[in-house]
């Protein structure tokens, strides 16, 4: 089935440094991805939205120069967290809808990023 | 707005009991419906899920069946085993996003299967 492969799935990074985050479709085209952000024992809360090509869509609160989105193939999108900090702390998971002839059929996940500043 | 609410956790069940979680869900117009189950330290993996109303998802002796009427989609399993341990999220694909819609989560019910 479709696959999405997120690497790294555990970063520990000094705070002030970046760490980029890579979602790869593996059997699929992603022309879609979701960015979602997990805190401990709480909800997914969606970040951001990339499309292949343009613009990344940000939700409200979200600060676009801090989480940089880039989607510039079907196949990879990346998240890149800039001078992170201990708040920054928390598990990222991307999400890529998946579309068939007769529609949308449903949504593959990958593993997920626990990211540790310190 | 769109939103999902589910029943808060922990819920702490013995092996072989019945189980129910429940989510009620806010939409405007016709959303599809999801059960993601998600394992101590790893992703969210698809349970079941539902399409339209009146449809019954239904996965690994987990059933939910998607009722309009109360705009609900509650998981229910007949006999729990201690592997089916996780938690458990409710969430509905935005229905005025088309095919590519966000999903939106409820909060997560974490189940705990004591032997």
């Amino acid at each position: 089935g479709a696959v999405v492969s997120q690497h790294p799935s555990r970063v520990i990074c000094k705070s002030g440094t970046s760490v980029k985050i890579e979602c790869r479709s593996l059997d699929f085209q992603a022309t879609t991805m979701f960015w979602y952000r997990q805190f401990p024992k709480q909800s997914l809360m969606l970040m951001a939205t990339s499309n292949e090509g343009s613009k990344a869509t940000y939700e409200q609160g979200v600060e676009k120069d801090k989480f940089l989105i880039n989607h510039a193939s079907l196949t990879l999108s990346t998240l890149t967290v800039t001078s992170a900090h201990p708040e920054d702390s928390s598990f990222y998971i991307c999400s890529a809808p998946l579309v068939g002839q007769g529609g949308s059929y449903g949504y593959t996940f990958g593993s997920g990023t626990r990211l540790t500043v310190v | 707005g769109n939103s999902v609410t589910q029943m808060e956790g922990p819920v702490t069940l013995s092996e072989e009991a019945f189980l129910t979680i429940n989510c009620t869900y806010t939409a405007t117009g016709y959303p599809s419906l999801f059960w993601y189950v998600q394992y101590p330290g790893e992703g969210l993996q698809l349970l079941l899920k539902a399409t339209k109303a009146d449809d019954k998802g239904s996965n690994k002796g987990f059933e939910a069946t998607y009722r309009k009427e109360t705009t609900s989609f509650h998981l229910e399993k007949g006999s729990v085993q201690v592997s089916d341990s996780a938690v458990y999220f409710c969430a509905l694909s935005d229905p005025t996003a088309g095919n590519t819609g966000k999903l939106i989560f409820g909060q997560g019910t974490t189940l705990q299967v004591k032997p």
